[in-house]
């Protein structure tokens, strides 16, 4: 049964730091990972997706890697802001299914 | 293109009712799966639809089920409501199973309390 954890569970910060968050997961056997932020009370907005034969993914300040064999992801976030804020949910989906597995979120404070 | 619209995005129940959910998938997508989120916990997998057939279940009971449409629009049915039902339930729609699994795109959620 596949597993993924999130460090650090919350994490604060002031504004325009560089930061990294990590994500592992059990079962190297994936067909993807994703990565989403959730403001509080909302549904999930995706960030990046990095298929299983990629190593990393960019999208403006905001950069993941996948290490797939050792069960690893990491998203760095440069020049943090306020608006940053929120939780980021890693998610992987498993190799002959299309569903994603999550882990339980790192909540993001970055304050002015 | 539109993207995943859920409703209702808030409602109270009382235990012992029933709750129906609904969700329209995005423009060209043609499958939809559920999750459930509870309060500072990730999303769990609830079931997956694919062309109108469920093709994938998590670990709930059978009081959830649903239903996919012929246009791809999809219900979540919850009998018997216990307080533990009381969460964010996440629908999401992709374009995949038949070139492999796609992108997720979820909706805004639709909050479920249980009283």
């Amino acid at each position: 049964k596949q597993e993924v954890t999130q460090i650090p569970a919350a994490l604060s910060v002031p504004e325009g730091e560089n930061l990294v968050l990590n994500c592992s997961f059990t079962d190297s056997a994936i067909y993807n990972l994703q990565w989403f932020r959730q403001d509080p009370g909302k549904g999930l907005t995706s960030l990046l997706l990095i298929q299983s034969s990629q190593r990393e993914q960019t999208s403006g300040r905001l950069n993941a890697s996948l290490d797939k064999s050792s069960g690893r992801s990491t998203l760095y976030i440069a020049a943090s802001q306020p608006g940053d804020s929120a939780t980021y949910l890693c998610a992987v989906m498993n190799s002959g299914y299309s569903t994603l597995t999550f882990g339980k979120g790192t909540m993001l404070l970055v304050s002015p | 293109e539109t993207g995943v619209t859920q409703s209702p995005t808030h409602l109270i129940k009382t235990r012992g009712q029933q709750v129906t959910l609904r969700c329209s998938s995005q423009s060209g997508h043609n499958t939809v799966s559920w999750y459930q989120q509870a309060l500072g916990q990730g999303p769990q997998f609830i079931f997956q639809y694919y062309r109108e057939e469920e093709n994938g279940r998590g670990n709930f009971p059978p009081r959830f089920s649903g239903l996919q449409f012929p246009n791809y629009s999809s219900e979540l049915n919850v009998n018997a409501l216990e307080l533990d039902d009381s969460a964010l339930y996440l629908c999401a729609s992709s374009s995949g199973l038949a070139g492999g699994p796609g992108e997720l795109f979820f909706g805004e959620g639709s909050r479920l309390t249980v009283l």
